[in-house]
This record gives structure tokens, sequence and C-alpha cells, in this order.
């Protein structure tokens, strides 16, 4: 167990209709990425918090997406109007406070989207 | 924008062969390098890290890479696989002193058999 934990592990959707997702990252890691997978490919950056501020964010990212992580320690994606694209794994990790010695991402069990 | 590069798709090996699998970046600074598993059903986990010194890095389960700059390579090998080393292997890449952002391959699937 990394102890990242996801929220719904799975989510069928219709097109169209809003998403949101929930990640819970290791205690006291201040470091919390979201990425999307989908088959056949790696995981894919969407982005990253430090604390509660989204230092990083995808290109990729449409305006469709959007995350928080309002008090430093879980994070929300959520998906407006879906899209049968959309239709993926979405994966949360971890990492320690820098300086730590311990650069590793923990990655959760991802949520599996789908999009009718 | 940076990129990663893993040719082999799917490898299938008999057990005690030996493995290696390619893994090359496209980027022109100083890197971090990764190699992560994810065993199946399982989470993806990180494998081994290279972040600067020996080029040679070891990792958990017998498993090694070698860091080699001029190639913009790292690729990963064990000299005799196990049946339980069936998973699928992402290699992936930072730049140096900067996690705010990784890139990752497109994933090879092994597959021992018995």
């Amino acid at each position: 167990d990394t102890g990242v934990s996801q929220d719904p592990r799975h989510k069928i959707t219709k097109r169209g209709q809003n998403v949101t997702f929930r990640c819970d990252p290791i205690s006291e890691h201040n470091r919390l990425y979201w990425y999307r997978q989908t088959l056949g490919q790696g995981p894919e950056f969407l982005t990253y918090f430090q604390n509660e501020a989204q230092l990083e964010k995808s290109r990729l990212l449409s305006d469709r997406f959007s995350a928080e992580r309002p008090k430093g320690s879980f994070s929300t994606l959520e998906i407006q109007r879906t899209e049968q694209g959309d239709s993926a794994m979405y994966l949360c990790a971890s990492m320690d406070k820098a300086g730590r010695g311990s650069d590793t991402q923990y990655f959760g069990p991802g949520t599996r989207l789908t999009v009718l | 924008a940076q990129s990663v590069s893993q040719h082999n798709h799917h490898v299938i090996l008999s057990e005690a062969a030996s493995l290696e699998l390619g893994c090359n970046y496209s980027y022109g600074g100083t890197v971090n390098l990764f190699w992560y598993v994810q065993y199946p059903g399982q989470h993806l986990q990180l494998l081994l890290k290279y972040f600067s010194g020996d080029p040679l890095v070891k990792g958990i389960k017998g498993f090694e890479a070698e860091f080699i700059k001029s190639k913009f390579s790292f690729n990963l090998r064990k000299p005799s696989v196990q049946w339980s080393d069936t998973a699928e292997y992402f290699c992936a890449v930072s730049r140096v002193y900067n996690f705010n952002k990784f890139y990752f391959g497109s994933g090879t699937k092994l597959n021992v058999k018995p």
C-alpha cells in the first residue's frame, strides 16, 4: 500500500456531465501531481501542486479541467462537460518535501473514467 | 518540449534470460531519470532513479540502469529475469532539480514465460 488514495476508483458518466475526483496524498507530502493515462500510453502530466499552490499546468489541459488543493492536503480534479476523449485512468502521485532526501513519487491506484 | 521514447512496446522472455529495455529522451539540459514498474493489478512504483554521480544505478529486485549522456539513453537491465518480473515498465524524465513536471515514456510490457 503506497498510502496515496483516490476516490472513486471507477466512474462512468454520460457525455456532457461534470465529474470530480479526489486524491488524498501521503500525510505530510507537500507535493502532489495529477496524470492522465490512456491505453498503451504512459502517464501524461496534467498538473502539479506544492502545498496549495498550483505551480505547473500542462498546456494540453483544456479549460474544462480544473484542479484544486485548498488546504495543501487532499486535491480534487474536476472535468466539466465531459467528452468521450476524456475516458482514461487519472492518476495522482505525491512526493515528500524537498530536501528530505527522497524525491520519489508515490502513486495512487487511479480513477478510471469512462465517458459514454 | 521534452519527450521520452521506449522503442520496445512488448517483450517476451523465458525465465533466466537477460533483459534490456531501451529508453531515450530528448532534452538538451541536465535531467533526472527514473524507471517505474507496474505489476498486474498494482500501483506504479519506483524501480530506480538517477540524479548524478555513477551512471550505473542499481535498483530493487536486481534491476540496474545505465545513463549514457552522449546517447541520451537510460536503459534498464537485469541479468536473469523471473516470472515475477512480468509487468509494465515506464521510463521517466524530469529536469534536474526541478520536480515540477515529469515526462513518461509509453511503457514496455514484459511477459516472462515460466
